[in-house]
């Protein structure tokens, strides 16, 4: 069955980097474009990165733009995403999502990973 | 400020109908599909309706879509106390060039 796991959150100071991982298995990882989406503490759902099935376009909100970048290794079915200049803003639970044709349409989710950014 | 507008809570009692609206503009709910996500608590969120009406599987058809100009709504039919959770519509936006979230509907089985 389609799997995505998420790893890499922790806590990290205002300014520091993080690197989170996506592994997914059950579905041909080369074939789909790929969301992240952050949620913070009680608060909803924010788009964060997308990239094409092959990596070659990729998508930020301005609120990341510049600090965050996207990348995959489909040859290791896992997606990437670094975070950088992170912010107590950041603070949030980040999820991959594989995307369907309509890249407005995440049809599966990893459990998310926790990063934290203290001040 | 989410560029979707959703009312913040809904509620029901078990067996009754409720609806959920979702608001957009002309670059994202007015020329792209709607798709709504379903968030139980302390869990990941899940593809409840793609394309504006289509149940993935395994979600019960007492959950519908329905699309308008602008504007979506999400209705759900003999509520269950197993529907209490959030509810996210979302769809890709042409001008922002990215996916975009309503603020989410916290939904109260009575």
């Amino acid at each position: 069955q389609v799997q995505l796991v998420e790893s890499g959150g922790g806590v990290v100071q205002s300014g520091g980097s993080l690197r989170l991982s996506c592994v997914v298995s059950g579905f041909t990882f080369s074939s789909y474009g790929m969301h992240w989406v952050r949620q913070a503490p009680g608060k909803g759902l924010e788009w964060v990165a997308f990239i094409w099935y092959d990596g070659s376009n990729k998508y930020y909100p301005d609120s990341v733009k510049g600090r965050f970048t996207i990348s995959r290794d489909n040859s290791k079915n896992t997606l990437y995403l670094q975070l950088n200049s992170l912010r107590v803003e950041d603070t949030a639970v980040y999820y991959c999502a594989r995307v369907m044709s309509d890249w407005g349409t995440a049809s599966d989710w990893g459990q998310g990973a926790l990063v934290t950014v203290s001040s | 400020q989410s560029v979707l507008t959703q009312p913040p809570s809904a509620s029901g009692t078990p067996g009754q109908r409720v609806t959920i609206s979702c608001s957009g503009s002309s670059s994202n709910i007015g020329r792209k599909t709607v798709n709504w996500y379903q968030q139980l608590p302390g869990t990941a969120p899940k593809l409840l309706m793609f394309t504006n009406d289509q149940r993935p599987s395994g979600v019960p058809d007492r959950f519908s879509g329905s699309k308008s100009g602008t504007s979506a709504s999400l209705a759900i039919s003999g509520l269950q106390s197993e529907d209490e959770a959030d509810y996210y519509c979302a769809a890709w936006d042409d001008s922002l060039n990215g996916m975009v979230f309503g603020g989410g509907t916290k939904l109260t089985v009575l």
